[in-house]
């Protein structure tokens, strides 16, 4: 079945360093969406990326969909106190599949 | 806005007993699905709904059934719990001529015991 890989499974940075994680998966995806759960909470919707070679930019946060559509990346520059939390990717094999396979998580922290 | 709506939010039961979870979509939404999530774990699909008919089935055991009502609310029903099935239990809804964004609710946490 499908599979989404995604790494590093944790990530400590000193505030206003960058910080990336990333997303393979097994399958081709349709789409791929970004979710970020912040402790004690529920993953929220950051982003979904549909295209092929798609690059889409939320202020700080650069997010790209690989040209083959089965990797992805999300990229912060200069981290915030306010980015900590677990960042998922979740990928959708077919549209409309009503299956979202999410990876298995980037958990960031950061030192002020 | 409204947002997804679930209940309860925390729950203890002992091994062998049942549970039930509840969830209501945000209104006019036409795709409830059903997550667990462990410790420190990723958000794994148990199964969702489109329009009230099972539209896919991931790593639900056979334990627990699931269905979506009239009203487009959903119920996870779980039996013979086991330690193991303690856990975050997401719903979460969408609706499908969107971007298919997921709306997730805050959980259900069941402990058992």
């Amino acid at each position: 079945g499908q599979q989404v890989m995604q790494i590093p499974q944790y990530q400590h940075v000193q505030e206003g360093e960058d910080f990336t994680t990333y997303c393979n998966s097994s399958t081709t995806l349709s789409n791929i969406q970004w979710y970020k759960q912040r402790p004690g909470g529920h993953p929220v919707f950051l982003i979904q990326l549909v295209k092929s070679g798609e690059v889409k930019k939320q202020k700080r946060l650069t997010f790209q969909f690989g040209e083959a559509k089965k990797n992805s990346s999300l990229h912060i520059t200069a981290t915030q106190t306010t980015d900590v939390g677990t960042y998922f990717c979740a990928g959708e094999g077919s549209r409309g599949a009503q299956k979202l396979v999410f990876g298995q998580g980037t958990r960031l922290t950061i030192n002020p | 806005a409204a947002g997804v709506i679930q209940s309860p939010r925390h729950l203890i039961k002992e091994k062998r007993e049942t549970a039930t979870l509840k969830c209501y979509p945000i209104p006019r939404h036409d795709t409830v699905y059903w997550y667990q999530q462990g410790p420190g774990q990723d958000p794994q699909f148990l199964i969702s709904f489109y329009e009230k008919m099972q539209s896919d089935k991931g790593s639900i055991p056979d334990r627990f059934s699931a269905q979506q009502f009239s009203d487009y609310h959903s119920e996870l029903n779980m039996s013979s719990l086991e330690l193991g099935d303690s856990a975050l239990y997401f719903c979460a809804s969408s609706f499908s001529g969107s971007t298919g964004e997921l709306f997730f609710g805050e959980g259900s946490r069941l402990t058992v015991l």
